[in-house]
């Protein structure tokens, strides 16, 4: 069962663009959502996060979006610059209450920005 | 830099064989999490110890184990290995039981090659 899915799977912006990801999930439980983006070779690098008590939460040029009723999140990346080209994931968890706190991710976006 | 390290950062073996995958959180951090990375499956959360003691587990095969010693570092044991191991491992630390309470951060992975 795949509790977080993410689209698309891969992204190709101009730069200067919007790229926007969406990520979707069933569990009512979660209420922690970051996103990391992860460069080939390297780890995952956390980006932003979000709790459900907002709406949104915006750092430079990286936005996170959620819409609690629809069970919907996403990140949009504003002026997209060809350096941000990397493999974005979102991701969920439990942060408070129970005694696991694992993230669940999604599948991952392939985003390209063209120069 | 995460402040995570793992080694080794590459491992080729062979069928059948056992080997062990180390993880030094970050300075203060409790909380070490094991994820494996593959294409067909994306990031899976393995296991999860908390101040030596573990918390939580995920989709951790049985050949597999990991235990946190008392300077918080940790090591995951791979045995009786098959070809579909071969993947990236990361472990990523945390200052609490994460989640909400404290992000995540992983370290560079260690990628593990099974011929």
């Amino acid at each position: 069962q795949q509790q977080v899915k993410q689209s698309p799977q891969s992204l190709i912006v101009q730069k200067g663009g919007i790229s926007i990801i969406n990520c979707a999930y069933e569990n009512t439980a979660f209420d922690y959502f970051p996103w990391y983006q992860q460069f080939p070779g390297k780890g995952p690098a956390l980006l932003i996060a979000i709790r459900p008590d907002v709406s949104e939460k915006k750092e430079g040029r990286f936005t996170i979006s959620f819409n609690k009723s629809a069970k919907q999140f996403s990140l949009h990346i504003m002026d997209s610059q060809p350096g941000d080209s990397a493999t974005y994931f979102c991701a969920a968890s439990r942060g408070s209450g129970g005694s696991n706190y694992k993230l669940t991710f999604g599948k991952g976006t392939l985003l390209t920005v063209n120069p | 830099d995460s402040g995570v390290t793992q080694t080794p950062k590459h491992l080729i073996t062979a069928t059948g064989q056992r080997v062990t995958l180390r993880c030094s959180p970050r300075s203060g951090d409790l909380s070490v999490y094991w994820y494996q990375q593959s294409l067909d499956q994306g990031l899976q959360f393995l296991i999860h110890y908390y101040n030596g003691e573990e918390r939580a587990k995920g989709n951790i095969l049985e050949r597999f184990s990991a235990q946190q010693f008392p300077d918080l570092h940790s090591e995951l044991n791979l045995s009786s290995l098959e070809l579909g191991d071969s993947a990236l491992y990361f472990c990523a630390s945390s200052v609490l039981w994460s989640g909400a309470g404290g992000e995540q951060f992983f370290g560079p992975g260690t990628r593990l090659t099974v011929l």
